[in-house]
């Protein structure tokens, strides 16, 4: 069990757009997702906090207006990065909470986003 | 800032232990420590957490110090699909607000 989903897998799209990314939790409830950002040879940047029904809490130098977070169920949060620029460019990866007084997270297999 | 710190690289050779080490010195009497890996271009994978106690499951094993400031994650027999970056991590076992950090890890490289 504890399988979490991404959507798309990767994405290339034009200076400008908008991307919209999908994060699943297949087989549980997910009270508790995060998003992570990982540029090459580095480690997982934490993006934000995304609480089901609730506002994201987004870490200090993270634009909450470009990284637009909804959690609207127990089994899904989005990431839409609006307006993407090159420097947007990297691997985006989710992973969910069970939240049943367990902290361990399951991962996302990763979306990796290229913007030209 | 990363609550760990764990040796940037090791090697292995394949079907030998591979013993992966973290210092957690400022760890707190409410926090588990939990081991992740990252396989390249992939998203990580849950290994294995614990309190106190010694921990075992299909993937590794964990030992953890007595004074807890310390731990090594135990893979019996190494692979070649073993390869991947090793995150040690603390966190507690609930609470709800908890925000997790990852450092930079130890790459783990299996050689035949």
């Amino acid at each position: 069990g504890a399988v979490v989903s991404q959507h798309p897998s990767w994405v290339i799209c034009k200076s400008g757009t908008s991307v919209k990314i999908e994060c699943r939790s297949l087989d549980f409830q997910a009270t508790t997702m995060f998003w992570y950002r990982q540029f090459p040879k580095q480690s997982l940047m934490l993006m934000a906090t995304s609480n089901e029904g609730s506002k994201a809490t987004y870490e200090q130098g993270v634009e909450k207006d470009k990284f637009l977070i909804n959690h609207a169920s127990l089994t899904l949060s989005t990431l839409t990065v609006t307006s993407a620029h090159p420097e947007d460019s990297s691997f985006y990866i989710c992973s969910a909470r069970r939240g049943r007084g367990t902290e361990t997270q399951y991962f996302g297999p990763g979306t990796r986003l290229l913007v030209l | 800032d990363a609550k760990t710190t764990q040796p940037p690289s090791m090697d292995c050779a394949e079907g030998r232990a591979a013993n992966l080490p973290c210092n957690h010195s400022t760890i707190s009497g409410n926090e588990y420590v939990y081991w992740y890996r990252q396989i390249h271009s992939q998203g990580p994978q849950y290994i294995i957490h614990g309190l106190k106690n010694n921990e075992t499951n299909e993937m590794a094993s964990l030992i953890i110090t007595e004074d807890r400031k310390s731990s090594t994650l135990i893979l019996p027999h190494a692979t070649l699909r073993d390869t991947a970056v090793y995150y040690c991590i603390v966190g507690p076992a609930s609470g709800g607000s908890y925000i997790p950090t990852f450092g930079r890890g130890t790459s783990l490289i299996v050689h035949p």
